[in-house]
């Protein structure tokens, strides 16, 4: 059974702290991963995706990827109450298990920032 | 800007009424996806058309169906909508690059779907 993992949370970080927010997922040979961001009542937002195990960057995000482990992480620095949503890991199927254009998808972790 | 459509927002039917739902995209990717997503869930791949190939899962009930007329469009019907069939519909779509799995999906604003 293939399976992306990650706690629901809520998880609540004051204003301007570090939130961290993780996900491990069943496959090993899963290649790609993605982070999507959605608010309430509104569609998933494709935030960052990761190919590589290591750090990838992009302004306030980075994503952390260790194949080894099979757990994939994104970090939100200098949190503001506008990242509060609902954030889904996604994972895309490899191909030796069937159609790589698929992605399983975690349940999404709630993160409330506090101002 | 590039970007991925969907019409109408908001989709009030009745119980047994059939409803299409559309998406279009300016992006010109040549795979497109329709998920069903319910409260407080993950969104559930409904199926999906690479260029005119149409992927249906195994899951998804006959009352829903498909339709890609061209690279930019895709449709979604539901011959005879239950109550259970109330959701967010989503639209998505990626570029294929092959075995590499370096699809990232664009999604839609959605379609909010109430059945009566």
């Amino acid at each position: 059974q293939k399976e992306v993992e990650q706690n629901s949370g809520p998880l609540s970080v004051p204003e301007g702290a570090i939130a961290s927010l993780n996900c491990t997922y069943s496959d090993q040979g899963s290649q790609s991963f993605f982070w999507y961001r959605q608010y309430s009542g509104k569609s998933p937002e494709l935030i960052m995706f990761i190919y590589s195990n290591g750090d990838k960057e992009d302004g306030r995000f980075t994503a952390q990827l260790n194949k080894a482990s099979q757990y994939v992480s994104l970090l939100i620095r200098d949190s503001q109450p506008s990242d509060s949503a609902t954030y889904l890991c996604a994972v895309n199927i490899p191909p030796h298990a069937g159609n790589n254009r698929k992605l399983i998808w975690g349940l999404g972790t709630s993160l409330a920032v506090n101002p | 800007d590039a970007m991925v459509i969907q019409n109408p927002r908001y989709q009030v039917t009745q119980f047994g009424k059939p409803v299409t739902l559309s998406c279009s995209q300016t992006l010109n990717h040549n795979v497109m996806y329709w998920y069903q997503q319910k409260s407080s869930q993950a969104p559930k791949l409904l199926f999906h058309y690479y260029d005119k190939d149409f992927n249906n899962e195994a899951d998804t009930p006959d009352n829903f169906q498909s339709r890609r007329p061209n690279t930019s469009f895709c449709f979604l019907d539901i011959r005879s909508p239950g109550l259970g069939d109330a959701a967010m519909y989503l639209c998505a779509t990626s570029r294929d690059f092959g075995t590499s799995g370096r699809n990232e999906q664009y999604f839609g604003p959605g379609t909010r779907l109430t059945v009566t």
